[in-house]
């Protein structure tokens, strides 16, 4: 078992303020990890994909970057909207197990203030 | 590209009575997964298909649940007797597997809300 920890548990931001959050995990030795954004009465959505150590991301407003020797990934919001509102998780798929084996924090709720 | 579609979105049943969902993923892919999620945990992983093999099944997978996909398309999840530790968000998802399978990110479904009385 992969124990991933996320912080905060929640959070709080005004419109246009920007925001992160912290993804860490014991261990690098992992196939990759992942990010999703899951808004309430709807599905997860993938954010990212990262493999290496060093990768960074970039889709809008959101980035994240992975440091795999020290054992964290960090997801940026630049410039927080409503609509970012949602609860961000973070997987892992561990080399010790089958590559359809995720292992999610437990997230960060985002709620952001018009 | 419809998306991952689960049915019901939400189930209530008594303890004790069996329940089914369905799963129908995005139809060209060939990895499925169920995860189930319980209030305030990240979803735990439960059972993945390879086409219409079931490659792995979590501890969490006791004897009263079943999962098939008969012929790699949709899948089913079967709880027998439920209990009402059973309640929970019950996710499915998708992956395309390509060859590069750390590489692959999932589409989820909504979900099925199950709450056991």
């Amino acid at each position: 078992i992969l124990n991933v920890e996320q912080s905060p548990q929640s959070l709080h931001v005004q419109e246009g303020d920007s925001t992160n959050f912290t993804c860490s995990f014991p261990s690098s030795n992992f196939y990759a990890l992942h990010w999703y954004r899951w808004e309430t009465a709807k599905s997860p959505e993938a954010l990212f994909v990262m493999t290496l150590n060093g990768d960074e991301k970039k889709k809008g407003r959101i980035s994240a970057t992975l440091n795999t020797k020290e054992g964290y990934s960090y997801l940026y919001i630049k410039g927080s909207q409503p609509e970012d509102s949602a609860t961000y998780l973070c997987a892992l798929i561990d080399r010790g197990s089958t590559l359809g084996r995720l292992y999610f924090g437990r997230g960060t709720q985002l709620t952001v203030w018009p | 590209d419809t998306g991952v579609s689960q049915d019901p979105r939400h189930k209530i049943t008594k303890r004790g009575q069996n329940v089914t969902f369905r799963c129908d993923p995005i139809s060209e892919h060939n990895r499925l997964y169920w995860y189930r999620q319980t209030l305030g945990q990240g979803p735990e992983f439960l059972t993945y298909f390879q086409n219409e093999a079931q490659l792995e099944k979590s501890r969490l997978l006791s004897d009263r649940f079943s999962a098939e996909r008969p012929k790699g398309s949709f899948s089913t999840l079967e709880i027998q007797r439920t209990e009402q530790g059973d309640s929970a968000m019950y996710l499915c998802a998708s992956s395309l597997d390509r060859g590069f399978a750390t590489n692959e990110k999932l589409f989820f479904g909504s979900g099925t809300q199950l709450s056991v009385l």
